[in-house]
């Protein structure tokens, strides 16, 4: 298995308050990715970062945003958590696309009551 | 938009080869075709990818059209462990996975 580890695994928390969600790898993979699940969905990229200090946004940013100071490591936070952010989050590692493949985490289930 | 086209579910008995297709009309040259597959409660799992060549490896085989403009994913021997949510992605220069909503593949005893 990959070297990819997501904390925590589960969380509750109240709307409005801030949440971080932390993605650490052990590959040296140059990029990493945050997406969302919803029941009966497929994944929906949130953000993504190709290197150190450099991230993109994907297809559903709003209130959210990430961090990646170190290469093994890629952070996300939820500003100010909403219900609507109540979901699954999986990180993912691979080197640069598009002839590579990703690998992923075993995901973080996210409560905001 | 995910620029693929899957069927929502199939099924098939255990032991028996699986094909789940995949059409992606509008696939450009540089555009590589990427098969995922996502157990229940865990994360994606890569399966294989291909360009123009049918591609075979431990898990599966990839039959890519000589158009591209479709794909089959071949499960020789079905198994229960099989049964999960395979996901078609097309995967561009520069270009991040986007994800449909899959074929659910039920594996019947």
């Amino acid at each position: 298995d990959a070297g990819i580890t997501q904390s925590p695994r589960h969380k509750v928390t109240e709307t409005g308050t801030p949440v971080t969600l932390r993605c650490h790898q052990t590959e040296n993979h140059r990029y990493m990715y945050w997406y969302r699940q919803d029941p009966g969905h497929g994944l929906r990229l949130i953000h993504y970062s190709y290197g150190v200090k450099d991230t993109d946004k994907g297809e559903v940013s709003d209130g959210y945003s990430v961090s990646r100071s170190k290469t093994e490591d890629f952070l996300l936070t939820l500003e100010s958590a909403t219900s609507s952010q109540t979901s699954v989050y999986f990180c993912a590692i691979s080197s640069p696309p598009p002839n590579t493949e990703a690998f992923f985490g075993q995901g973080t289930r996210l409560t905001v009551v | 938009d995910a620029k693929t086209t899957q069927p929502n579910s199939m099924e098939s008995n255990e032991e028996e080869p699986v094909h789940l297709p995949c059409n992606h009309s509008t696939i450009s040259g540089t555009d590589y075709i990427h098969w995922y597959r996502q157990l229940p409660s865990q994360g994606p799992e890569y399966v294989i990818h291909g360009l123009t060549s049918n591609v075979n490896n431990r898990m599966a085989s990839l039959a890519i059209a000589e158009d591209r403009k479709s794909s089959t994913l071949i499960l020789h021997r079905a198994t229960l462990r099989d049964a999960a949510v395979y996901y078609c992605i097309l995967r561009g220069l520069g270009e991040q996975l986007i994800w449909g909503a899959g074929t659910k593949l039920i594996i019947k005893p």
